[in-house]
């Protein structure tokens, strides 16, 4: 079955300390979808990124970066020199056509994310 | 920008109420979603349309329906709310696709059923 799992409930960290939120997934399918999102206070998930199952390239963005293995299922997500502005919820996520044609979107629990001025 | 609006930011009914939760999207966007979000539990996918009067049962369908007339409006209703549908309520919406797009996401509507 379709499952994603982050594993790390909350973090706290001080300003400027690097973090990473750890994502694995599982899924039989050869095409799928992960996604991170982030919820911030006011309550809007905002989507972060997205990576299909045959690009393994990891990827930067300013002070974030992905890591995608699919050996180890993991799509890593690491922050960099972290600010009070990063403080948020993340989710990682998962999308693929399931066995009946219909498509799944799963999401995993998420991890609070406290960053410490 | 993707805007996705919800009718309501905070809702509180009684038990044995109908309840309609609104969402409306502005940019043209074939697929629709509604999640609850629950503590420890993450988001769970209850219903998705990918069309107009098309919907696919999500994970968690029970004791919800929904209906979509216009392909920017999608309404998630609770028939005889009850205690344990007390939870926030996401809508989304993406570009047809299948799965491949990401979602973009209203503010949300935490609705309490007392």
């Amino acid at each position: 079955a379709q499952k994603v799992t982050q594993a790390q409930t909350e973090i706290s960290v001080v300003e400027k300390e690097d973090v990473t939120l750890d994502c694995v997934y599982e899924t039989r399918d050869t095409t799928y979808y992960l996604f991170w999102y982030k919820q911030p206070p006011s309550g809007e998930l905002v989507f972060l990124i997205r990576r299909n199952s045959f690009d393994e390239q990891n990827e930067i963005s300013g002070r974030y970066s992905w890591n995608f293995q699919k050996s180890t299922s993991s799509f890593n997500f690491t922050i960099t020199a972290s600010q009070v502005v990063d403080s948020a919820v993340y989710f990682c996520a998962l999308s693929e056509v399931g066995a009946s044609g219909t498509y799944k979107y799963i999401f995993g629990t998420g991890t609070r994310l406290k960053v410490l001025a | 920008d993707v805007k996705v609006t919800q009718s309501s930011r905070y809702l509180v009914k009684r038990t044995g109420e109908k309840v309609f939760l609104e969402c409306v999207q502005d940019m043209d966007h074939e697929n629709m979603f509604w999640y609850r979000q629950d503590p420890g539990l993450g988001l769970r996918l209850i219903y998705f349309s990918y069309d107009v009067k098309m919907k696919e049962k999500g994970d968690i369908p029970e004791g919800y329906s929904v209906s979509r007339e216009k392909k920017e409006r999608f309404s998630l209703i609770l028939e005889s709310a009850s205690t344990n549908q007390t939870s926030m309520y996401l809508c989304a919406s993406s570009l047809a696709g299948g799965s491949s797009y990401e979602q973009y996401f209203g503010p949300g509507t935490r609705l309490t059923v007392t």
